[in-house]
């Protein structure tokens, strides 16, 4: 049983395409985070949930937009793909407060060609 | 705001040996967590080992360990006993104790860590 799921895990497209990561976990976590991995492995956070209400946004573009359905659930929708975009993606989640770990996904490769 | 640097982006090691990767953070609080966490090929994401700043000893978890210098801000991984299957990219992580990080991980640059047969 995969704790947090990502899908796709690879998703190659073109410049000015919307596309969405959709993540998934039935750990029971109430919050749920968004991580970029950009081509030199660099590691940053993007946006982070907790119980479906946004409570990080790190200066990223409007052009993505995070949607929280449930707790369970955290999609990524991004609009007018753009060649920095292509990077992979991770999803992570975690129990309420600082000293719980965060269980991540395996990633979603974002591919603009 | 808070750094985590990791000084070494790529070490190697022979199996069977011992390895230790480096990583300092600069922050102003005084409550935080650490972490190492693994990336090997497979792109997972996997946590090796956490520290909770207020704690002095030194965490372990079977053949990993930390050496943790609160005062020097530095936070540094021992692989022993180095196995085949210890390659991969290892990231130090930050994470605030405090409410208005909510929990967000600073990571550092990583090392890739290469393992010799």
């Amino acid at each position: 049983d995969t704790a947090v799921s990502q899908t796709p895990k690879y998703l190659v497209t073109q410049m000015g395409n919307d596309k969405s990561i959709k993540c998934e976990q039935n750990l029971g976590h109430d919050t749920m985070y968004w991580y970029k991995q950009d081509s030199k492995k660099f590691l940053k956070i993007m946006f982070s949930y907790n119980n479906k209400e946004l409570i990080i946004n790190e200066t990223v573009p409007n052009r993505f937009s995070p949607k929280s359905p449930d707790k369970a659930h955290l999609n990524l929708h991004i609009n007018s793909l753009e060649l920095g975009d292509s990077a992979v993606y991770f999803c992570a989640s975690s129990r309420p407060g600082v000293l719980w770990p965060q269980h991540f996904g395996d990633g979603t490769r974002l591919s603009i060609l | 705001a808070q750094t985590v640097t990791q000084s070494q982006p790529e070490m190697s090691v022979q199996e069977a040996e011992t390895v230790t990767l480096s990583c300092t953070y600069d922050t102003s609080e005084s409550d935080y967590y650490l972490f190492w966490y693994k990336q090997p090929p497979s792109r997972q994401m996997i946590l090796v080992i956490r520290q909770e700043a207020y704690k002095q000893q030194n965490a372990t978890e079977n053949r990993f360990s930390v050496n943790f210098q609160k005062a020097a801000k530095s936070f540094s991984l021992k692989i022993s006993d180095s196995q085949l299957g210890d390659a991969a990219m290892y990231f130090c992580a930050y994470r605030s104790a405090g409410g208005t990080s909510y929990g967000k991980l600073t990571f550092g640059q990583g090392t890739i860590l290469t393992v010799h047969p």
